[in-house]
């Protein structure tokens, strides 16, 4: 039973690009969470999707956006890269409303 | 916004040796979770409470959720080499349905 999928693991773009990140949640999930955790520091919450649409948001800007496909997958946009988007970007997935979401490895991005 | 206090920072420890990690807010929050990270992956999930004064163990790890619902804190007895890593608290609340991470404690276990 697969767990959940990031994709690529690692990633160096260049200030002003933009970024896609992929994620497969594990088998019966249907919502996905993505964080970004930055050197040093816990995850931060971005946005979580279900059905299909973002369900809640923290606060990044817009810059960063997502998509949910109908299997559930999701990606994570992130346009107009700035050096401080350098991080960890993790995916979760859970249940909607469900707890201990389970985490992926992550995507580790650098912005130089 | 919502914020968690996760204390200490760091732990440099004998193998051996209990260790004790709390956490607080300044909100409720419905649920807590403690996660563990090691280099390169992402957190994994150790316990999770669900009501103001569970108490829950795993194993060697034992955590409780406070009866104010603010803070939690997570036991580790006769710690081992392989519990190094960094150790997160989160908060869920059922309001918002974010998870909320406090900054993380870091342990280091001497052989």
């Amino acid at each position: 039973d697969a767990g959940v999928t990031q994709s690529p693991t690692h990633l160096i773009k260049t200030r002003g690009q933009q970024v896609t990140l992929r994620c497969s949640p594990k088998s019966g999930h249907d919502t996905v969470s993505w964080y970004q955790q930055a050197l040093g520091q816990g995850p931060q919450f971005i946005f979580q999707y279900y059905e299909e649409e973002e369900r809640q948001r923290g606060n990044f800007p817009d810059r960063f956006s997502g998509h949910q496909f109908p299997n559930y997958s999701s990606e994570l946009n992130v346009n107009a890269l700035l050096l401080g988007d350098s991080a960890l970007y993790l995916c979760a997935s859970s249940l909607r409303g469900g707890y201990g979401y389970t985490f992926g490895s992550g995507t580790r991005l650098t912005v130089v | 916004g919502q914020q968690l206090n996760q204390s200490p920072q760091s732990m440099f420890i004998q193998e051996g040796e209990d260790v004790s990690m709390n956490c607080t807010s300044s909100s409720i929050f419905n649920t807590w979770l403690w996660y563990k990270q090691e280099p390169g992956e992402g957190p994994v999930l150790l316990i999770a409470l669900y009501k103001a004064g569970e108490l829950t163990s795993n194993g060697r790890l034992t955590a409780q959720f406070g009866i104010t619902r603010k803070d939690s804190f997570l036991n580790i007895s006769a710690s081992i080499p392989s519990d190094v890593g960094i150790y997160f608290c989160a908060g869920h609340s059922s309001n918002t349905g974010k998870l909320i991470f406090g900054q993380g404690t870091t342990l280091q276990v001497k052989p």
